[in-house]
């Protein structure tokens, strides 16, 4: 079962932006807009932070925005925080798995 | 609000069967669909189903198929996962997750349960 490609690692002060990408095929990202992000903090359950590429749920930040360029999505954090200090997934819709999650990256904030 | 019950954590053998259930409330519950996520220790989060709760319906995900069984229970509310032929590598952290969609899959999880820790020992 394959997994889109997230950095493992990324990482930032308090108050700069990072950018995570997500990287898929034109089977999945490519070719649907069903990209969603998740923020995971240790021992916790996972957190939707984006949903349809660039849809934010109420309640979550507008620190946190999503975007998509070919088979690329990407998870932007501004104004990074140390509650920012988690895992994140993306994930998406397939036309063969039917949905998969993406390798996850682990944010550091220095 | 909406809220997912898991029970709680269990421990088998190799070779064994578990089932995890999933009670619903909140929400109406024939009109949602559920996914089924687990996690491995240290490990991503990794998609292995979905089940139409109105009609039992089901979609697995390649790596499960043969093992799993989704199941769902109209008069309680409530969803099953079973997984047979249990191996080591199935130590995870189980959840469900209600996806948003109203008699559709909108493919995105606002909702999950607390999950349940399956582990695998001999």
């Amino acid at each position: 079962q394959y997994a889109l490609t997230q950095p493992a690692s990324m990482s930032g002060s308090p108050g700069q932006s990072i950018t995570i990408s997500c990287t898929g095929t034109n089977t999945d990202i490519g070719a649907y807009n069903y990209v969603s992000w998740y923020q995971q903090h240790p021992g916790k359950v996972p957190k939707l932070l984006i949903y349809a590429v660039n849809n934010r749920p109420s309640g979550v930040s507008d620190r946190f925005s999503g975007s998509k360029a070919a088979n690329t999505a990407s998870l932007t954090i501004s104004g990074l925080q140390p509650e920012d200090e988690a895992d994140y997934y993306c994930s998406s819709y397939t036309s063969s798995t039917p949905f998969i999650f993406g390798s996850g990256t682990k944010v550091t904030v220095l | 609000h909406v809220q997912l019950e898991q029970s709680g954590a269990e421990v088998r053998k190799p070779g064994a069967s578990v089932k995890v259930s999933c009670k619903t409330s909140g929400y109406t519950f024939i009109n949602h669909y559920m996914h089924w996520v687990r996690q491995a220790p240290g490990q991503g989060l990794e998609w292995m189903g979905i089940i139409n709760p109105s009609v039992g319906s089901t979609s697995y995900a390649q790596k499960f198929q043969g093992r799993v069984t989704m199941t769902s229970d109209t008069s309680t509310g409530t969803v099953y996962m079973q997984l047979s032929s249990l191996r080591f590598e199935d130590t995870a952290v189980y959840y469900c997750a209600r996806d948003p969609g109203l008699r559709l899959v909108e493919w995105f999880l606002p909702d999950w349960g607390q999950g349940t820790l399956v582990t695998v020992s001999s």
